[in-house]
């Protein structure tokens, strides 16, 4: 059973740095592209960026360039999003997701969430 | 970047009645659209890819239609757990992008 679980919430203040988690299992982890899409309260989904964990290949959205940092550790499955800085403004629920299909690739399974919360 | 319009923002359907939700996109995406369920406190779930295959496990009264830039989802009988928001996502060009979504409610 394919599965991603991601890191508990976590409650910031601006300035502070933050790095949450995603792990997958039930498949060759090496092999899809992971995306992560932000929602912020009480609106729609918007996506940050992708990495292939086989060779840390990654792009991002213009909204999101220099804003953020995707990383991936192949060696335990897990694909990362970090901030240097956090701001108010981040404060959303982020969610990591699989890319599946085999010539374009759609979001087939999800991880539950990760709540961040920037607040002074 | 591509721009995904949904229509209406808000659907309003009795149970076991039709539900037709409509996407649109800015410039063609081909057949590359998919559409997700969400469900309050929930992760989004895929329900079409290719515009028109139901994803592993998804009833048949879901079904998707369209190419190019006009993209229709339909729920031909609402069912008390298809209540939700529903969005569409186009992953034909770079930045990937989501329409704004659709609410399905009871009437």
């Amino acid at each position: 059973e394919v599965q991603l679980v991601q890191s508990g919430a976590e409650v910031k203040k601006p300035g502070e740095s933050l790095k949450i988690s995603c792990k997958g299992s039930g498949y060759s982890f090496t092999r899809y592209w992971i995306a992560w899409v932000r929602q912020m309260p009480g609106k729609g989904l918007e996506w940050m960026g992708i990495i292939y964990p086989g060779d840390s290949d990654t792009r991002y959205s213009p909204s999101f360039q220099g804003q953020v940092t995707i990383s991936a550790d192949k060696s335990i499955n897990t694909a990362y999003l970090q901030w240097s800085s956090l701001k108010a403004s981040d404060t959303a629920m982020y969610y990591c997701a699989r890319l599946g299909g085999s010539s374009a690739y759609y979001l087939d399974y999800w991880g539950q969430g990760t709540l961040v919360t920037v607040s002074s | 970047e591509i721009v995904m319009t949904q229509s209406p923002a808000t659907l309003s359907v009795s149970p076991g009645e039709r539900a037709t939700l409509s996407c649109r996109a800015s410039q063609s995406v081909s057949s590359n659209l998919a559409w997700f369920q969400q469900k309050p406190g929930q992760a989004p779930r895929l329900l079409i890819y290719g515009a028109s295959t139901r994803a592993t496990g998804i009833p048949a009264r879901f079904s998707g239609s369209g190419s190019g830039t006009e993209f229709t989802l339909t729920i031909s009988s609402l069912q008390s757990e298809d209540f939700a928001v529903y969005y569409c996502q186009q992953y034909n060009s770079w930045p990937r992008t989501f329409g704004q979504g659709t609410k399905v409610e009871v009437k």
